[in-house]
């Protein structure tokens, strides 16, 4: 099945530094999503891609939807204590369902204050 | 806000027990989704109902069912739980054709002794 490669695993930062995951994917994506994932809750929705070059932010956050629409980054700006948590790549393939993503193995994001 | 609510944050199950776990949205999304959870392999589809009534495997459907009797409601059943259930299930749900990006309930961590 599709497979997302998610690099790094974790990164232990201190607070202020500036922070960045990518994805990576064999295949085409049609879409990109990144989720945030807080100790015991469920996954958040941050940033939402459509289109290949799109770069979008939400405040200090800003993904970018890769031009060969085979992978994603996301980078967090000025980080702070509460940006702890895990982050995910999601993706839906261009040939694949509709209705099924891909997701990431996440990178567990550690923030040093 | 889209609200998408499990039943139980933590449970408890014996081996052998059937177990239900129940997701209820409020946006009147048309697909809802179940997956589990572990350490290392990231989130897997184990079913998604892109209507009433209407129901498909995902990636690892072995050792559940589901149930859709009503649009909001989404369950996710364990006919005989075994202790390699033992996850984190967590819902989602998204509208349209299914490009719209999936949101997340805060999971349930199931423990089955």
């Amino acid at each position: 099945g599709q497979q997302l490669n998610q690099s790094p695993q974790s990164m232990f930062i201190q607070e202020g530094e500036d922070v960045s995951m990518n994805c990576t994917s064999s295949s085409i994506f049609n879409t990109w999503l990144w989720y945030k994932q807080d100790p015991g809750e469920g996954p958040v929705l941050l940033i939402a891609l459509y289109k290949a070059g799109e770069l979008t932010s939400n405040g200090r956050l800003t993904a970018q939807f890769g031009i060969t629409r085979k992978d994603s980054f996301l980078n967090i700006s000025a980080s702070i204590p509460s940006d702890v948590g895990i982050y995910f790549c999601a993706g839906r393939s261009s040939g694949g369902s509709n209705y099924k993503l891909t997701f990431g193995k996440g990178t567990l994001l550690t923030v040093n204050p | 806000d889209v609200k998408v609510t499990q039943s139980s944050r933590y449970l408890v199950k014996r081996t052998g027990e059937k177990v239900f776990l129940e997701c209820v949205q409020d946006m009147d999304h048309e697909n809802m989704f179940w997956y589990r959870q572990d350490p290392g392999l990231g989130l897997r589809l184990i079913y998604f109902s892109y209507d009433v009534k209407m129901k498909e495997k995902g990636d690892i459907p072995e050792g559940y069912s589901v149930s859709r009797e009503k649009k909001e409601r989404f369950s996710l059943i364990l006919e005989s739980a075994s202790t390699n259930q033992t996850s984190m299930y967590l819902c989602a749900s998204n509208t349209g054709g299914g490009n719209q990006p999936q949101h997340f309930g805060d999971g349930t961590r199931l423990s089955i002794l």
